[in-house]
């Protein structure tokens, strides 16, 4: 079965440095999403991709956040410079388009960020 | 905006007892509404969708849900539950026509031997 792919599973980083996580969705699958998921609390969308192209990232901090999917394709999402608030789960997730898709998005394992 | 709520961070049931998580959206146009479960350290699995057809939706292992529209719930069920039932579940819901999924709180659900 195919399953959206996420690495690394974990990171562990000090406050300031930068950090990267990767994303390669189901292939055929379009629509691309990054979710924060603080602990204890359900996962908030930092930014939705339609292809290369971003669709919403209006709560994505931006002066420290980025995040691309030049291809299309996979997907990396950049934390410069990393605080200490910025500790969760970083789920991705992806769907296909259309009516028929019905907004199923099938999720990766994620990354459990730690920042020291 | 769409938002849910969902009654209870923490339920604990005896296994082959009923699995009741409750869940109430609000939504300003007709919405879709799902259940997701979460295990320790991974990501969530789609447990079953309203998508505006009937409104019992039977899901995986054994869960269902009713959308009742007078209510504006969602409640989550299963008949008897089971040791790996133990979990994370989330309610999330997206307007129709739109791909933003906006989860609950969600409800950590222990089962009792």
């Amino acid at each position: 079965e195919a399953e959206v792919a996420q690495s690394p599973r974990y990171k562990i980083t000090e406050k300031s440095q930068a950090v990267a996580f990767w994303c390669d969705p189901i292939s055929g699958h379009a629509t691309l999403y990054w979710y924060r998921q603080i602990l204890g609390q359900g996962p908030e969308l930092l930014v939705q991709f339609q292809d290369e192209s971003v669709v919403d990232d209006s709560q994505l901090p931006k002066d420290r956040f980025s995040a691309e999917r030049l291809k299309g394709v996979d997907s990396t999402l950049k934390i410069q410079p990393a605080e200490l608030g910025d500790s969760a789960m970083y789920l991705c997730a992806s769907s296909t388009t259309g009516v028929l898709a019905k907004n199923i998005q099938y999720f990766g394992a994620g990354t459990r960020l730690s920042v020291l | 905006a769409q938002s849910v709520t969902q009654l209870g961070s923490h339920v604990s049931v005896s296994e082959g007892a009923l699995v009741l998580l409750r869940c109430n959206y609000s939504s300003s146009v007709p919405p879709y509404l799902f259940w997701y479960v979460q295990y320790p350290n991974q990501g969530l699995q789609l447990l079953l969708k309203y998508t505006s057809a009937a409104t019992l939706v039977k899901g995986i292992n054994g869960f269902e849900a009713e959308f009742k529209k007078s209510e504006t719930s969602f409640h989550l069920t299963k008949p008897s539950a089971h040791m790996s039932d133990a979990a994370e579940y989330f309610c999330a819901v997206s307007p129709f026509g739109n791909e933003k999924l906006t989860f609950g709180t969600g409800t950590r659900l222990t089962i009792i031997p």
